[in-house]
């Protein structure tokens, strides 16, 4: 069966400091691949999705960057957090076609300092 | 552009039905969903439709389509206390099976249930 699995749960790290967050799925090959950020009380934005190892797309201008370098692994970096940084972010998964929606990781709250 | 919103809050009480909306702007959207979100978890699929359907019905969960109007709601039959979490409505333009099929999201309702 697949599975997705995210860490770390939580983060607290101070500005400045360089984030790597990561995500791997199990038991499906090629998948979509999306990185989201939920900030606190609002809804999901989608920062980064990948169709392929090293096949980034950014959605959005920021501080962040992503990068897929095997087939089932998709990791959120920051060279220098920000306070605006902090937020849970959740990584998902999908394969192409009609009515699968994503799948997605249990998250990870992320606390600037 | 593509836009989802939806209503921040919602409380009924325990046995009632629960009705969450939904309003989109991509009217090529093809797939909306209904997503569920626990506290400090990731977000669950709940319930999809497809865009020439009006109504799909999963147990004590019924989602109705409006494609004229585009409105999408939830209706969650006899709410319990399990049911408190905040609910996503989300739709999908499909592109084609090989491409990344984007999911825009709403903002999110947070039902409460009251005794």
């Amino acid at each position: 069966s697949q599975t997705i699995h995210q860490w770390p749960a939580t983060l607290v790290q101070p500005v400045g400091s360089p984030l790597s967050l990561e995500c791997t799925v199990e038991g499906t090959s090629n998948p979509n691949l999306y990185w989201y950020r939920q900030a606190a009380g609002r809804g999901l934005q989608l920062l980064f999705y990948s169709i392929g190892i090293d096949q980034i797309s950014s959605e959005v201008p920021q501080n962040l960057s992503a990068s897929r370098p095997q087939d089932r692994q998709f990791i959120l970096s920051s060279k220098k957090l920000l306070l605006s940084d902090s937020g849970f972010y959740l990584c998902a998964w999908s394969v192409g076609g009609p009515g699968g929606g994503y799948t997605f990781g249990s998250g990870t709250r992320l606390t600037v300092v | 552009g593509e836009d989802v919103e939806q209503s921040l809050f919602l409380s009924v009480r325990e046995g009632d039905s629960s009705v969450i909306n939904c309003t989109y702007t991509d009217s090529s959207s093809t797939y909306l969903y209904w997503y569920k979100q626990e506290p400090g978890a990731g977000l669950q699929l709940l319930t999809y439709i497809f865009s020439n359907m009006d109504m799909k019905q999963d147990q004590r969960l019924t989602v109705l389509l409006n494609k004229k109007d585009k409105h999408l709601s939830l209706r969650i039959a006899d709410t319990q206390t399990g049911d408190s979490a905040i609910y996503f409505c989300a739709e999908t333009p499909y592109t084609g099976y090989s491409s990344a099929s984007k999911i825009i999201f709403g903002s999110g309702t947070r039902l409460s249930i009251r005794p």
